[in-house]
């Protein structure tokens, strides 16, 4: 069955550090795969997007994500972490750029220490 | 451009009482979608529309759960007989025809936060 899983639940960086929130897909095929940002209260922000092409895509806000077929993984970095940052991240999946089913992973939520 | 429009942001019902929810997707998208987000089952995909048509409604919960779209640029969402378990935030998104194999994602609207008591 198609999914999509980010290990970590929560995780907390001190502000100005490095981040790295992971994601692990199952398609039998290189699916799209998307990262989304959900500030409380708040609908879902596209941050960036794979689809083909260059491994490493730059998306707003400063982040960045790798896509890795041999680990079936597309991480989701940023250099700097600002206390803006703290929100749920979603990564997610779809067969087709705009017309299947996108499935989401669980989230992440990020806290930022002062 | 105004984004995916949603309404109500809130929906206080009572059980028994007819919920129906709303979506503007943006013009030109020719995609719709709806989810429902739980804390614990996350985002779930419940129905998504191609061109006015319903292509896949395999996680509308049960029988009570019915969306429609009458015209490219307005769908509902109702649940009949609404129950306490339905209370979630529901989101809306919309997208649009891909250009060869550049997709441009999916937007999302604010969400309908529905409780029912």
């Amino acid at each position: 069955a198609q999914s999509v899983t980010q290990p970590d639940i929560h995780i907390t960086v001190s502000e100005g550090a490095s981040l790295e929130l992971r994601c692990n897909y199952s398609y039998g095929a290189t699916p799209y795969l998307f990262w989304y940002v959900q500030s409380p209260g708040q609908g879902l922000q596209l941050l960036l997007k794979y689809f083909s092409g260059d491994t490493l895509v730059q998306g707003i806000k400063g982040f960045e994500a790798e896509f890795k077929r041999s680990q079936s993984s597309f991480n989701l970095r940023k250099p700097s972490v600002h206390w803006s940052d703290a929100a749920e991240y979603f990564c997610a999946a779809a067969r087709s750029g705009n017309t299947g089913k996108l499935i989401f992973g669980q989230g992440t939520t990020l806290q930022v220490k002062p | 451009d105004a984004g995916v429009i949603q309404s109500p942001r809130h929906e206080v019902t009572e059980m028994g009482q007819e919920v129906t929810l709303r979506c503007k997707p943006i013009s030109g998208h020719n995609s719709l979608f709806w989810y429902r987000q739980t804390m614990m089952r996350g985002l779930e995909l419940l129905i998504y529309f191609n061109n006015n048509v319903p292509i896949d409604d395999s996680g509308m919960p049960e029988d009570r759960f019915s969306a429609k779209m009458p015209n490219a640029s307005f769908s509902t969402l109702k649940i009949q007989p609404s129950e306490p378990r339905d209370s979630a935030v529901y989101f809306c998104a919309s997208s649009r025809p891909a250009e060869g194999y550049h997709s441009y994602g999916y937007t999302f609207g604010s969400g309908t936060r529905l409780t029912v008591v």
